[in-house]
């Protein structure tokens, strides 16, 4: 159980064009995601925090316009990176959370999505 | 503030050898620790959790990691690295809110 899955798993695009990565739970209702993006040996950064159904939060520094977190339902999150560059370029991991009280309920990751922008 | 060490940039052990890979965590009260493993292009697999209870925990892989309070440590550990057991671990805490705090990463070495 707790299977998260990332599609697609790497990507090659033009500057200029705009990637959509999304984040499927597969067998349990995630109430929250989270978006990472990991450099090259480096651990994760948390881009932003999204819940089912509302705004996502994003972190100091994460330009909101340019990372676009929706989180439609309980299984799926998507993360658009506008009008990418190469300096977007990165290993972008998301997570899902199911839902309760508190925050003992373990973060179950993606297997990470690759994009390389040319 | 809420922050995870991991002393450990990589490490090195000899296949069969046994492994301690370390953890230390700073926080006023006891947080919520995890070890989570990611293999070279791949997500973070988790490997085990403390919560409270048992301060040593049994996680997948043979691994296990035991909680000193007196420390403020989470050290992971397994009593013979196989090949396979080569890759990333990251210690993790969540201290009751929505954010979970990574360490840096301890890279495994494990030569034949």
């Amino acid at each position: 159980g707790a299977v998260v899955s990332q599609h697609p798993s790497w990507v090659i695009c033009k500057s200029g064009t705009s990637v959509k990565i999304e984040c499927r739970s597969l067998d349990f209702q995630a109430t929250t995601m989270f978006w990472y993006r990991q450099f090259p040996k480096q651990s994760l950064m948390l881009m932003a925090t999204s819940n089912e159904g509302s705004k996502a939060t994003y972190e100091q520094g994460v330009e909101k316009d340019k990372f676009l977190i929706n989180h439609a339902s309980l299984t799926l999150s998507t993360l658009t990176v506008t009008s990418a560059h190469p300096e977007d370029s990165s290993f972008y991991i998301c997570s899902a959370r199911g839902g309760g009280q508190g925050s003992q309920e373990t973060q179950y990751f993606g297997p990470g999505t690759r994009l390389l922008v040319l | 503030a809420q922050s995870v060490t991991q002393p450990d940039i990589h490490i090195t052990v000899s296949e069969g050898a046994s492994l301690e890979l370390r953890c230390n965590y700073s926080y006023g009260a006891t947080p919520y620790l995890f070890w989570y493993v990611q293999s070279p292009g791949q997500g973070l697999q988790l490997l085990l959790k403390y919560f409270s209870g048992d301060t040593l925990v049994q996680g997948i892989k043979g691994f296990e990691a035991e909680f000193k309070r007196s420390q403020s440590s989470f050290n992971l550990r397994k009593p013979s690295v196989h090949w396979s057991d080569a890759a990333e671990y990251f210690c993790a805490s969540n201290t009751g809110g929505f954010k979970t705090i990574f360490g840096a990463g301890t890279r495994l070495f494990v030569k034949a």
